[in-house]
Order: structure tokens, then sequence, then C-alpha cells
């Protein structure tokens, strides 16, 4: 039972490259979140999704950009990246009612450089 | 808005001793409110969760968290600590309604005296 997988665990960028984080789930689950994690912060949302086809903006989405063409996949994709996007990004799923508990992967460290 | 804050940073316990994490959330009103640990290198795991009812909640790896309204806390506890509860923990408050927006606070890391 893998959970939340996401991939790479690791990655260094130059400035103005872009890339995709990669989010899979395997529980069937509707609600897909990406979060990034900054030292010494909590998490913050960037993206969600209720579901196949619908996403919608979080607390800082901005440079960001997120499709969720399966239930399984939720794609994060950073345009151009930028030093204030090094951060390490979390990817979660829960079931489709707010009091269902969130499913983390373990995360991609990222540096732009 | 809802928001959460973790007053304590760093916290250093020796092993066998009690442990109490505090949070203090705002929120309009009754929230959801979680609390997850974060190992190194890892992602978070959801330790124990409060959504109505018995204001004494149980979760796993023998912690507890209660709720209190009249103060917007829900504190987190462990009667005695191992050296595995070396972590970052985080609590977290979820709207009632509609997708799952959980706000974070900063988070709380433990370090055990041996």
């Amino acid at each position: 039972n893998a959970g939340v997988t996401q991939t790479p665990k690791f990655r260094i960028l130059k400035i103005g490259q872009s890339m995709t984080l990669q989010c899979t789930q395997d529980m069937n689950h509707n609600y897909m979140y990406w979060y990034r994690q900054d030292p010494g912060m909590g998490l913050k949302l960037i993206y969600y999704s209720v579901g196949a086809g619908i996403t919608d903006k979080g607390e800082v989405p901005n440079g960001y950009n997120v499709s969720r063409s399966t239930t399984e996949d939720f794609p994060l994709r950073l345009e151009l990246a930028a030093p204030s996007q090094t951060s390490v990004y979390f990817c979660a799923s829960s079931k489709g009612s707010s009091n269902q508990p969130q499913h983390f992967g373990d995360g991609t460290r990222l540096s732009i450089l | 808005a809802q928001s959460v804050t973790q007053p304590d940073i760093h916290i250093t316990v020796s092993e066998g001793a009690s442990l109490e994490l505090r949070c203090n959330y705002s929120y309009g009103a009754t929230p959801y409110l979680f609390w997850y640990v974060q190992s190194p290198g890892q992602g978070l795991q959801l330790l124990l969760k409060y959504f109505s009812g018995d204001t004494l909640v149980q979760g796993i790896k023998g912690f507890e968290a209660e709720f209190k309204r009249s103060q917007s806390s829900f504190n987190l506890r462990k009667p005695s600590v191992h050296w595995s509860d070396a972590a970052e923990y985080f609590c977290a408050v979820g709207a009632v309604q509609g997708a799952q927006k959980l706000v974070f606070g900063q988070g709380t890391r433990l370090t055990i005296n041996p």
C-alpha cells in the first residue's frame, strides 16, 4: 500500500528553469493538496483539488500551476523557478469530507540557485 | 480567517518525563483540530484529531489532546516520552465545511535528553 508518492525526492534548479513535481495516490481519494514548508515554518497551502478536473488556489499560489486529469495524479508545475521557491514541497490527499485526515507524501526538497 | 499559534519553537525534555505542547487557534466557529508529527526527512503523520464530542481525544503512540473552547486551545500531552518521540509537531485547524484547507502552526521541535 504505497499511499501518497512524490517524485523526485531532491532537485536543484537554476533560476528561470521549469519543472514538474509529481504526486500520485492509490487510495482513491477525491481531495488532493500541495503545500510548501519553509524552514521554521508550518505548511502553507499552494493549490488543492476536490476531484478530477477541478482545482483551486490556496494561500500561496503565485508562481505555480496544477492540473488534475485523473483521480490519482496531481502534478505541480513551476514555470520560471525563482530563489523564493526554494522549499520542501508536500503533496497530500484525503477522502471527500472535511473531517477526514490528510495523508502526506515524504516530500520533495527543491533548491533554486 | 483561521490561524494557529504554537508558542514554543523548541522544547527539550528528558526521556520518561511528561510532555505538553501548546496550540492556540483562531476560528469563528467550532473547528476541526489536528496534531501531526514529522520525523526528519519524512512527511506528516496524523497523531489525533478533534471534531466534536468528548473534548479529550486519544491518539496514536500514547498521545492525547484536550480541546478547551474557552481558551481556544488544543494542547498535546504525553505522560512519559520516549527517545523515538523526538520530532517536529504541528497543530492544524480546518474549516468545518468544504474542502479541508488546513492552516498549520509553525511547529514545535521536540528534543529528548537521554
